[in-house]
């Protein structure tokens, strides 16, 4: 069965850029799989960053933006700050109306 | 300002049927959009649960479907969830959302429910 993979943690210097990645355990991401990201901190709900691949959620800052990089999509932080600092997950649609998450991605600023 | 709230029991006995209703205000759950629910375990990550548009097409985690139904009310502008046969590991937060594209969009702030008897 196909896993949606994301990387368990990642660091980030504040002020600096990061690209979380989203990917098939068996394939390549593209626009067809829209995919979305969240973001999440403890004892909060998800809060949707981006979705459709690109678009961004309203009231979300300009320095989040999702892309393709070669075979997986990406959430990319440009200038991360210190409240960046948060579980991030991502999502696919994988086609006959199933959708599934990633395990996530633990995010450090330091 | 679309606002979803859900409701429910925060505790039910092993075997039995979890249920729970989502609340939509703001917005109509008749425009023709999707609205889903996602379960997260503590401390654990995010599982898809299903989704229905307002004509009652419905679609489910492969994992999941033997067990859960997910039904409209366009009257109330609600819409449910039931869980059936839960064990400890349906012990989760459970979250509604409406889709932005295909995929959970804007959230409800949750619910906990354990399974425990």
């Amino acid at each position: 069965q196909t896993v949606v993979t994301q990387e368990p943690s990642f660091s980030v210097t504040p002020g600096g850029t990061v690209a979380l990645t989203c990917g098939l355990s068996s394939g390549s991401v593209s626009s067809d799989y829209y995919p979305s990201w969240y973001q999440q901190t403890p004892g909060q709900a998800p809060r949707t960053l981006i979705y459709n691949t690109n678009t961004r959620s309203s009231g979300v800052p300009h320095r989040f933006s999702g892309s393709i990089l070669g075979n997986k999509a990406a959430l990319i932080i440009t200038g991360a700050q210190a409240d960046d600092e948060s579980d991030y997950y991502c999502v696919l649609f994988m086609g006959n109306g199933i959708s599934m998450f990633g395990g996530g991605t633990k995010l450090t600023v330091l | 300002q679309l606002q979803l709230q859900e409701s429910g029991p925060g505790l039910v006995k092993p075997s039995g049927t979890l249920s729970l209703t989502c609340a939509v205000s703001g917005d109509s759950i008749n425009n023709g959009d999707w609205w889903s629910w996602v379960r997260q375990p503590p401390g654990r990550g995010l599982e898809w649960i299903g989704e229905i548009f307002h004509s009652g097409t419905t679609n489910y985690n492969p994992s999941l479907k033997s067990r859960v139904n997910i039904s409209v009310d366009k009257s109330k502008n609600q819409f449910s969830l039931t869980l059936s046969s839960v064990t400890a590991a349906d012990t989760a937060f459970y979250y509604c959302a409406k889709d932005s594209g295909p995929n959970p969009g804007v959230w409800g702030q949750g619910v906990l429910v354990t399974v425990s008897s």
